[in-house]
């Protein structure tokens, strides 16, 4: 059964560093999300994309992050400049153009910020 | 702002037993829910749907019910079974045929005793 992909699923950097979350959605999708989880809140939604560039982005979603699909395959979530408070599980979701409205997620990528 | 809520954190029911965990939401806008199921270390996987124009929907022992008028949604698992114990979510969204975001509630931790 096809799947998201997300690398690495834990990344440990200095605060200040840029951090760069790789993602790989379901092959026939075309919208794309970044999520995240701080420990023991409530995931909250961060920026969706679709044809190339942003649709929504949250307030959380700042200058400091940028979303990219480089390729055909991966999508991509950038933090330039991190800080402790973007410690998190950060999930990637995509979902497909049959006007179905489910999102399926990754397992998620663990950034610890030091 | 607390738009979708579960306001059980957690729940114990016996294995066999009905589990049913509930959600509120304040948003009218929201036409369509979603119940994600989430372990430990993985991402959110997606378990049933139901669009605003049902107040139903099964799949084997997973049922969903939408009360519109209460804001008010459950899932109910029956029977329930020890692989069932993980955290259950809650999310909604205001449809439009894809790149929509989800918003979640802050989850159910349901345990299944065997």
């Amino acid at each position: 059964e096809p799947e998201v992909t997300q690398t690495p699923s834990h990344q440990v950097t200095q605060m200040g560093q840029e951090v760069i979350l790789r993602c790989v959605p379901i092959s026939n999708h075309l919208y794309f999300y970044w999520y995240r989880q701080i420990l023991g809140q409530k995931v909250e939604f961060l920026v969706s994309f679709y044809n190339n560039e942003i649709s929504e982005k949250s307030e959380i979603f700042d200058d400091q992050f940028s979303v990219e699909r480089p390729d055909g395959s991966n999508f991509t979530l950038k933090i330039r400049s991190t800080k402790l408070e973007d410690s998190a599980m950060y999930f990637c979701a995509s979902s497909d153009d049959r006007g179905s409205d489910t999102q399926y997620f990754g397992p998620g990528t663990r950034l610890t910020v030091l | 702002d607390q738009q979708v809520k579960q306001n059980s954190p957690s729940l114990s029911v016996q294995e066999g037993r009905i589990s049913i965990l509930n959600c509120d939401y304040t948003n009218s806008m929201f036409d369509y829910f979603l119940w994600y199921k989430k372990y430990p270390a993985e991402g959110p996987t997606f378990l049933i749907s139901i669009s605003s124009i049902k107040d139903k929907n099964e799949d084997g022992r997973f049922t969903v019910f939408l009360n519109k008028s209460a804001k008010h949604l459950s899932l109910h698992i029956v029977p329930s079974q020890p692989g069932d114990s993980a955290v259950y979510f809650c999310a909604a969204i205001v449809s439009n045929f894809g790149n929509e975001k989800l918003t979640f509630g802050t989850g159910t931790r349901l345990t299944i005793i065997p």
